[in-house]
Parts: structure tokens; C-alpha cells; sequence
């Protein structure tokens, strides 16, 4: 049973245009929603997070979206870079804290020149 | 810098010969975590520590083991590997209610 979903394995997307990764939940009582980065090889790093108590957050080129009616976040990329290529994974919490995550699958995402 | 280090990046073990991967901290985190992630699978979490306070998942298999003599070590020992325990094992640390995981780099484990 998972929790946490990201349905596309995978995106591609020119350089300079934006991307756009999907995340749904279904547990209610997540309440820390974070993305994660990962290169091939190293450990996830973190990229940014957002409390239930808002609907936005943003950190230069990086914006991530909540709605929580619908259960669902998205983490927005623009301009897109090469160097953005990587697998990302969204994770959720349910202590505010960031603590005790729950991973979905990761999106590879393609940056290409 | 204060990271989370693993050791060693890569190991292969024989099936069945016992294996000890390893982990370390220098950001003095309360909270340790392994992680098993498997090829285009989530991380999946396999016990964590909160201080000396052991904390295993309920589908954790038994042949998984871990120890943490200090607060910057930890270590995860598999007892008898199978070949179905060949993955990626992430180790991260996380402060007590400042949120946020620091993860290493993994090792990668191979089991022939």
C-alpha cells in the first residue's frame, strides 16, 4: 500500500522550459511535504518543503505547490537546466517535522540542451 | 563540513556470509534511519534510532540487524544475505523536531 505516489517515472523536457513533477498522497495525516534530490550514485539530497498550513513555497528556480483537498503536490522547475537532471523524489511526514518520511518512486527528469 | 558518511560505498558479500555496512555523523543528530532502496523503488525504511532507542518496522525481516554504539554511529548488519537483499542502503540523520533528513551517499550492495 503506498502512501505516497509519483505515477511518472519519468520526464523530459527542454532546457529553459519548465518542469512540472506530480505527487499524491493518501494519508490525511501527512502534514511536511519535501523533495529530495538524487544523482546517480550519491545519497538524496533536499531541495525544499512546505507545511500543510500553506499552499506554496519558493526557492529561486524551485516552487513546490500543495493542495490538499486533493491529496496532491507538485514541485516546479523553471528554467529548466541540464544540470537539473536527476531523480527526484517527493516524501511526506506526518510529526511537522520532517521526520519519519515516506518516499514515493521518484521521477527521472531529463534536462536536454 | 558536517556530513553523514558511509562505508563503503560498494561491498559484495557471498550469499549467505554475513555483512556489516557502516555509517557515521558528524551534525550530532539525535535521529539515525537506514533506508533500503531497491532499483526504481521508493526508499523503503528498515529500522531508525531515536538516541539509543531502537525502533524497527513491522516488515523489517529479522535477518536485518542494527547497532548504534554512539550517538555518530551506526551500523546495519545483515546476518545472512539472499540475493534478494541486493540494493541500495541510504543511511540519514535528522535533528529531533527541526525536520529535514541528511542523507550519505549509500552503499551499494551486491550479493553473489
Amino acid at each position: 500500500d503506498q502512501q505516497v505516489k509519483q505515477n511518472s517515472p519519468s520526464l523530459s523536457v527542454q532546457e529553459g522550459r519548465i518542469s512540472i513533477l506530480n505527487c499524491d498522497y493518501t494519508n490525511s495525516m501527512f502534514d511536511y511535504f519535501l523533495w529530495y534530490k538524487k544523482y546517480p550514485a550519491e545519497g538524496p539530497t533536499f531541495l525544499i518543503s512546505i507545511s500543510s498550513i500553506k499552499d506554496k513555497n519558493e526557492d529561486g528556480r524551485f516552487t513546490v505547490f500543495l493542495n490538499k483537498s486533493a491529496k496532491h503536490l507538485s514541485l516546479h522547475i523553471v528554467p529548466s537546466q541540464p544540470g537539473d537532471s536527476a531523480v527526484y523524489f517527493c516524501a511526506a511526514s506526518g510529526d511537522n517535522a520532517g521526520n519519519m518520511l515516506t518516499f514515493g518512486g521518484g521521477t527521472r527528469l531529463m534536462v536536454k540542451p | 563540513d558536517a556530513m553523514v558518511i558511509q562505508n563503503p560505498r560498494y561491498q559484495v558479500t557471498q550469499f549467505g556470509k554475513p555483512v556489516t555496512l557502516s555509517c557515521s555523523q558528524t551534525l550530532n543528530h539525535n535521529v539515525m534511519y537506514w533506508y533500503q532502496q531497491k532499483s526504481s523503488q521508493a526508499p523503503k525504511l528498515l529500522f531508525h534510532y531515536y538516541d539509543k532507542d531502537f525502533n524497527n518496522e513491522a516488515d523489517t525481516p529479522d535477518n536485518f540487524q542494527s547497532r548504534r554504539p554512539n550517538t555518530s554511529f551506526c551500523f546495519l548488519d545483515i546476518r545472512s544475505p539472499g540475493l534478494g537483499d541486493a540494493a541500495m542502503y541510504l543511511c540519514a540523520t535528522s535533528p529531533t523536531g527541526l525536520g529535514g533528513y541528511t542523507f550519505g551517499s549509500g552503499t551499494r550492495l551486491t550479493v553473489v
